[in-house]
């Protein structure tokens, strides 16, 4: 069964910041990543699609890698703003594609103006 | 593109009613859905994967009977949380694949949140 981890459970910065968030999962046998976006009693933004067979993909200020031999990604955040402030949700997709995914807890992400 | 809507956004009901939950992907066809729950400060956890004209697959835990799910078309898949009891109070949130592009994205709704007095 899939585990998903995500480090740190929380986090928080000053504005301008450029920080890096973790997701490790258990089997590397994915299809694809997908790294979200969620606001307080809001539902999901998607930030970054990564597939099995890609490393990684840029989104503006977002970079979000994938090394699957060791079971991790990365999202990385360049010159942090107060408006990134959320939490920030890694899920994985196996199956073929054919699946429903499966979640970390997140990381809930403060920053400070 | 790749819109997907859900109603009611929010829904208080007493203890014994049901209630129903739309998912619709508003500009692609989703021969699947997935419908998720969260519950405070928790992650999301997949409940069943809805398909279109067939019958849902449930995940393990997650009662066929008290979550019915129905998808009769390309565009809407229904939960139904029978006879609601407090501890189904939670987040719902549905997501359709995208199987045009090749790449499985998931596309989500807001989401509703189900209170059960």
């Amino acid at each position: 069964k899939q585990e998903v981890t995500q480090i740190p459970a929380a986090l928080s910065v000053p504005e301008g910041e450029n920080l890096v968030l973790n997701c490790s999962f258990t089997d590397s046998a994915i299809y694809n990543l997908q790294w979200f976006r969620q606001d307080p009693g809001k539902g999901l933004t998607s930030l970054l699609l990564i597939q099995s067979s890609q490393r990684e993909q840029t989104s503006g200020r977002l970079n979000a890698s994938l090394d699957k031999s060791s079971g991790r990604s990365t999202l990385y955040i360049a010159a942090s703003q107060p408006g990134d402030s959320a939490t920030y949700l890694c899920a994985l997709c196996s199956g073929g594609g054919a699946d429903g995914l499966t979640f970390g807890k997140g990381t809930h992400l403060i920053i400070q103006p | 593109g790749a819109v997907v809507s859900q109603h009611p956004s929010w829904v208080i009901c007493k203890s014994g009613t049901s209630v129903k939950i739309e998912c619709r992907s508003l500009d692609f066809q989703a021969t699947t859905m997935f419908w998720y729950r969260q519950f405070p400060k928790q992650s999301l956890m997949l409940m069943a994967t809805s398909n279109e004209g067939s019958k849902a697959t449930y995940e393990q835990g997650v009662e066929k009977d008290k979550f019915l799910i129905n998808h009769a078309s390309l565009t809407l898949s229904t939960l139904t949380v029978t006879s609601a009891h407090p501890e189904d109070s939670s987040f719902y949130i549905c997501s359709a694949r995208d199987e045009i592009t090749g790449r499985s994205e998931q596309y989500f709704g807001p989401g509703t949140r189900l209170t059960v007095t």
